[in-house]
């Protein structure tokens, strides 16, 4: 497709469990985000990367919380033993990156997390 | 610290009036500004963005904002808004270097009809 693909769109899961969110970004992005989005907040950073390679991890809230990107594509966010602060909208971007920080970044829809 | 300050949470207007949206961020070094529009039930999307030049940047569907460099300030403006301006706005920066982008927390904008 022409934008980025976030899977799944909504997820329900008990709390204590692992939940895996897939993102697929613009084709010949390289530069591919993470963001939380918690009801009435904005949009928490945490992480992006460059490549394969992430760059920045700082917005990780906790050691539960880890991501990949594979092939310079695909990311995948893992949060392990779900807490009910999990629960939030997480967002995908994607960004062409040559240098500068100045490279608007492509949204995808989201997914909906909840945690019972 | 970096950070974005957006602080009209809900702005309510009706139909044809004017609008400004406060943004003020605090970061160090050459900036990289963005306004983001979230509509309802649709993911975020860019409005407009600012690199460099002229401080007066226009964006989509009438859209402008200005930065003011000595005001930490990139407001976004709209002249007459219309009904389907209903959104939420996000106003973002990232640095020359940098690619992590900090955002405000947001302004949602209702419009009366």
């Amino acid at each position: 497709g022409a934008g980025v693909s976030q899977s799944p769109s909504n997820k329900v899961t008990e709390k204590g469990k692992d939940v895996e969110l897939r993102c697929d970004p613009i084709s010949g992005h390289t530069a591919l985000y993470w963001y939380r989005q918690s009801l009435g907040q904005g949009l928490e950073f945490l992480i992006y990367f460059q490549g394969n390679s992430a760059p920045d991890k700082s917005g990780l809230p906790s050691d539960r919380f880890s991501a990949e990107r594979t092939g310079g594509s695909v990311s995948t966010l893992t949060i392990q033993r779900t807490q009910q602060e999990d629960s939030a909208v997480y967002l995908c971007a994607s960004s062409l990156t040559t240098g500068g920080g100045n490279q608007p970044q492509h949204f995808g829809d989201g997914t909906r997390l909840s945690i019972l | 610290a970096q950070s974005v300050s957006q602080h009209n949470h809900h702005v309510i207007l009706s139909e044809a009036a004017s609008l400004e949206l406060g943004c003020n961020y605090s970061y160090g070094g050459t900036v990289n500004l963005f306004w983001y529009v979230q509509y309802p039930g649709q993911h975020l999307q860019l409005l407009l963005k600012y690199f460099s030049g002229d401080p007066l940047v226009k964006g989509i569907k009438g859209f402008e904002a200005e930065f003011i460099k000595s005001k930490f300030s990139f407001n976004l403006r709209k002249p007459s808004v219309q009904w389907s301006d209903t959104a939420e706005y996000f106003c973002a920066v990232t640095g020359s270097s940098a690619s992590k982008i900090i955002f405000g927390s947001g302004t949602r904008l209702s419009i009366r009809p």
